[in-house]
């Protein structure tokens, strides 16, 4: 059973480009969450997907982010317009429904580079 | 909103050595769930154990255990017979028992361990 899938694992941007970032959770997962990693920082939620819908969006920023996860295919975070304090490490995490308890796997992580 | 504090950034041990890392956290909620995740250097996070509010039993797993003292709002990690391999970040996180279900990270502790 293949844990959490995220790719690319590092990407490198210029201001203004968009990011792309994808997220494949385990199999029989339905729920994927976005975090934020800065460096020296802990992990800080973005949002919580399930299968065609935005369930908790509080932790994205307001402008320039958007999550998707699709019914066929993959989950993405989108960044448009890049800027420099977006560099940072995203990660996803994905849960099975196991009643509250929803214990989270991550990913390894995508290390986003704007230059 | 819930909080989560690690007030030691950073900690270094002989191998062998029992160590405890501390956390504490802030919410008005009585059910909720809280977590150590490691991050070695590869930055993967790795669940190292996981405790339901309700239970009073502290939760273990192998060398890993945890005091819970849900009057105080601490959570604190020992780790026994420390090994080189334990060199890592730990993060301490919360989750919301009902709503939110983003998880709310402390800021970690670099553990070293020393040969």
């Amino acid at each position: 059973n293949a844990g959490v899938m995220q790719n690319p694992r590092h990407l490198v941007r210029r201001r203004g480009q968009e990011a792309r970032l994808r997220c494949s959770p385990m199999k029989g997962h339905s729920h994927v969450y976005w975090y934020r990693q800065l460096p020296e920082e802990g992990l800080k939620f973005m949002v919580y997907l399930q299968k065609e819908n935005i369930i908790d969006e509080s932790g994205m920023p307001k402008e320039r982010f958007s999550a998707e996860f699709p019914k066929e295919g993959p989950s993405i975070l989108r960044i448009q317009q890049v800027v420099r304090g977006d560099s940072a490490a995203y990660f996803c995490a994905s849960s099975p429904w196991d009643g509250a308890r929803r214990e989270q796997y991550f990913g390894p992580g995508t290390r986003l580079t704007v230059t | 909103a819930q909080t989560v504090t690690q007030s030691q950034p950073e900690m270094s041990v002989q191998e062998a050595e029992t160590v405890t890392l501390s956390c504490t956290y802030d919410t008005s909620e009585n059910n909720y769930y809280l977590f150590w995740y490691k991050q070695p250097p590869s930055r993967q996070m790795i669940l190292v154990i996981r405790q339901e509010a309700y239970k009073q039993q502290n939760a273990t797993e192998n060398r890993f255990s945890v005091n819970f003292q849900k009057a105080a709002k601490s959570f604190s990690l020992k780790i026994s017979d420390s090994q080189l391999g334990d060199t890592a970040m730990y993060f301490c996180a919360f989750k919301s028992g009902g709503g939110a279900d983003g998880l709310t990270f402390g800021k970690g502790t670099h553990l070293i361990i020393q040969p």
